[in-house]
């Protein structure tokens, strides 16, 4: 079984300040990692995804992600966070040995960039 | 493209009764599938579809059903509603499995009273 673990429920962020928000997964085979972003009212949009290759993965909006295997984390991090970035991001793993290529999320963080 | 869209946006219905969310996307995806999302417990997959006429159960499939008898379209059906399905549904869809990320649609907001 998959699964992924977010450990903090809200980051709380200074604009201008770096911001990184963990995940953390277990799969029995090689993971596929992906990062959503949820704004108020609004369905899931896409960030970026780790499939293969390089541990470090650029995505939208100047996001970035690094892949570490030894530590099975995928955290999520941004240089320099703007009050914009304020949003709800999910962690997502996919086993790739799994046929039916099912997607599990975490449960979400809660992102708050004051100016 | 419209992509992924859901209808309605919002429903209110009582106990009992039976309704059918719609999800349809127009970018011939071969994936599709059905989340509920609560506060804090993220997503989780209620039902998915990896073509026209086939099928499987989720994490929570339980009074829910759903059918895909076209590539298109991927509707929900609560078959009679209990306050604990009183949730915010997300419909997404993807190109294939393994690799691909999903597009979500806008959700619907369930309340069952």
């Amino acid at each position: 079984a998959q699964s992924v673990a977010q450990p903090e429920d809200q980051v709380n962020v200074a604009e201008g300040n770096p911001l990184t928000v963990k995940c953390t997964y277990s799969v029995s085979g090689n993971p596929y990692l992906f990062w959503y972003v949820q704004y108020p009212n609004r369905g899931l949009q896409f960030l970026l995804k780790y499939i293969t290759g390089d541990n470090l993965v650029k995505g939208s909006y100047g996001f970035e992600a690094e892949f570490n295997k030894s530590q099975t984390s995928f955290h999520l991090k941004k240089p320099s966070a703007l009050v914009s970035d304020s949003a709800l991001y999910f962690c997502a793993v996919r086993d790739a040995t799994d046929s039916w290529g099912k997607l599990q999320f975490g449960a979400g963080t809660q992102v708050v960039v004051t100016p | 493209n419209a992509g992924v869209t859901q209808t309605p946006k919002f429903q209110v219905l009582k106990t009992g009764q039976s309704m059918t969310l719609q999800c349809a996307q127009d970018m011939n995806h071969e994936y599709m599938s059905w989340y509920r999302q609560d506060p804090g417990m993220g997503l989780r997959l209620i039902h998915y579809s990896v073509g026209a006429g086939i099928t499987d159960q989720g994490e929570v499939p339980n009074g829910y059903n759903v059918s895909r008898s076209t590539t298109e379209d991927f509707p929900l059906r609560l078959l009679s509603a209990a306050p604990s399905q009183t949730s915010v549904y997300f419909c997404a869809s993807s190109y294939g499995r393994g690799s691909y990320e999903q597009y979500f649609g806008p959700g619907t907001r369930l309340t069952v009273t």
